[in-house]
């Protein structure tokens, strides 16, 4: 099993350039999540779905969109790519995160590097 | 609003030394507390989980409510330990029941010396 699975694993764009990141989970999990991960500020949730057909905003959603495709697909836009996204991205996904006592761990992808010259 | 605070950027120790990486958390409800770590090129992965009182790879961590604190701790460092480790904090409400997003903290990249 390939768990999540990120593309593209490096990019650079130019200010104001758009592009979609792609993330796909193998494991039926309904749950899936958007991190970015900066120096010093840890990993922070840019957008969560907790279910196929619903999402919602984390704690730094502006300048994103996201959209789940289906149970399996959960991608990641950036309409017009500023400097300050510079980051890694990482997409992760859980079996449920959400309406119970949940102790199920998130699954991770590879991340994205993603540079904005 | 939550939070999670992990002292320490950088830790240091020698093979064989005590390990203890710091956690403190603020969340006014009931929170679960996990470990995450990120070993070099590798994914970030569930090291341990509170609810679980479950020992991983010599690592333990309790929660301390009093203190608002889950601190990881090893008896005896390796070289394998060494990673970037990441507390993180999943709000339930009063029923017990989760909200589904993680709060991390800033990280802690520990490194073990031979």
């Amino acid at each position: 099993n390939a768990g999540v699975t990120q593309t593209p694993k490096f990019q650079v764009l130019k200010t104001g350039q758009s592009m979609t990141l792609q993330c796909a989970q193998d494991m039926n999990h309904n749950s899936m999540y958007w991190y970015r991960q900066d120096p010093g500020m840890g990993l922070r949730l840019i957008y969560y779905s907790a279910s196929e057909g619903t999402t919602d905003k984390g704690e730094v959603p502006n300048g994103y969109n996201v959209s789940r495709l289906n149970k399996r697909e959960f991608s990641l836009r950036l309409e017009s790519a500023a400097p300050s996204q510079t980051s890694v991205y990482f997409c992760a996904s859980t079996e449920r995160g959400t309406g119970q006592r949940s102790n199920q761990p998130q699954h991770f992808g590879d991340g994205t590097r993603l540079s904005i010259l | 609003a939550q939070r999670v605070t992990q002292p320490e950027k950088l830790l240091s120790v020698f093979k064989g030394a005590p390990v203890e990486l710091k956690c403190n958390y603020s969340y006014s409800g009931s929170p679960e507390l996990f470990w995450y770590v990120q070993y070099s090129r590798q994914r970030l992965q569930l090291l341990l989980r509170h609810i679980s009182r479950e020992s991983i790879k010599g690592f333990t961590a309790d929660l301390n409510k009093g203190e608002t604190s889950f601190h990881l701790k090893k008896p005896f460092a390796q070289e394998e330990d060494s990673a970037m480790y990441y507390c993180a904090l999943n709000r339930t409400n009063a029923g017990g029941t989760s909200y589904g997003k993680l709060t991390f903290g800033q990280g802690t990249i520990l490194t073990v010396h031979p």
